[in-house]
């Protein structure tokens, strides 16, 4: 079973841009969390989507934002992109979430550098 | 949330057994507790996870205290690939699915 993927594994963008990432979940997964990575701040969690809708979002501004597809294909946008978006972006699905212990799988991450 | 504290780095010697600990002293009855690690340069990866009894898995045992206000994540035998960050999580069973990463404990492995 192929793991999950993210595209693309590096970007470059400068301020004021927008960038879309987007993420294939493990097949027959229907719950897709996605994380930002920076050194400073380390692994936070930034919104799940399950069945195509948010569930849970964390607490990043609204330039953050995403959406799932009936495929369980997830993407998440970066509009008016600052030099602090800078960082790893993961993703990670799970069976179903809400109430069940399941273990999240991770992507590689998506590395978006802001000039 | 509840919250885990763990040591920011610890070392090890090759092929010897590790114990990497965690505190969460404030855990609720339906807080699980979850181990993750990320190796250099990959997303994090789950290792195992407990509610109240010791577990034992292919990669690692987790040893959960009596009060459940600490435990600790024991790798057998520490391989060079075992360097990673490890990340102590609770996660309620009766909420959602969020997982809420501490900073974690680097391991390093000394050869």
């Amino acid at each position: 079973k192929a793991g999950v993927t993210q595209t693309p594994r590096y970007l470059i963008k400068t301020r004021g841009q927008q960038v879309t990432l987007s993420c294939s979940p493990i097949s027959g997964h229907r719950s897709v969390s996605w994380y930002q990575q920076t050194p400073g701040q380390g692994l936070q969690f930034l919104f799940e989507y399950f069945s195509e809708t948010q569930r849970n979002k964390g607490n990043f501004p609204g330039r953050f934002s995403g959406r799932q597809f009936s495929n369980s294909r997830s993407e998440m946008n970066v509009s008016t992109l600052e030099l602090g978006d800078s960082a790893l972006y993961l993703c990670a699905s799970s069976l179903e979430g809400q109430g069940i212990r399941n273990e999240q799988f991770f992507g590689p991450g998506t590395r978006l550098t802001v000039l | 949330d509840a919250k885990t504290t763990q040591p920011n780095s610890m070392e090890s010697n090759e092929e010897e057994p590790v114990h990497l600990p965690c505190n969460h002293s404030t855990i609720s009855g339906t807080d699980y507790i979850h181990w993750y690690r990320q190796l250099p340069s990959q997303g994090p990866e789950y290792v195992i996870h407990g509610l109240t009894s010791n577990v034992n898995n292919r990669m690692a045992s987790l040893a959960i205290a009596e009060d459940r206000k600490s435990s600790t994540l024991i790798l057998h035998r520490a391989t060079l690939r075992d360097a990673a960050v490890y990340y102590c999580i609770l996660r309620d069973v009766n909420r959602d699915d969020k997982i809420i990463f501490g900073k974690g404990t680097r391991l390093h492995i000394l050869p």
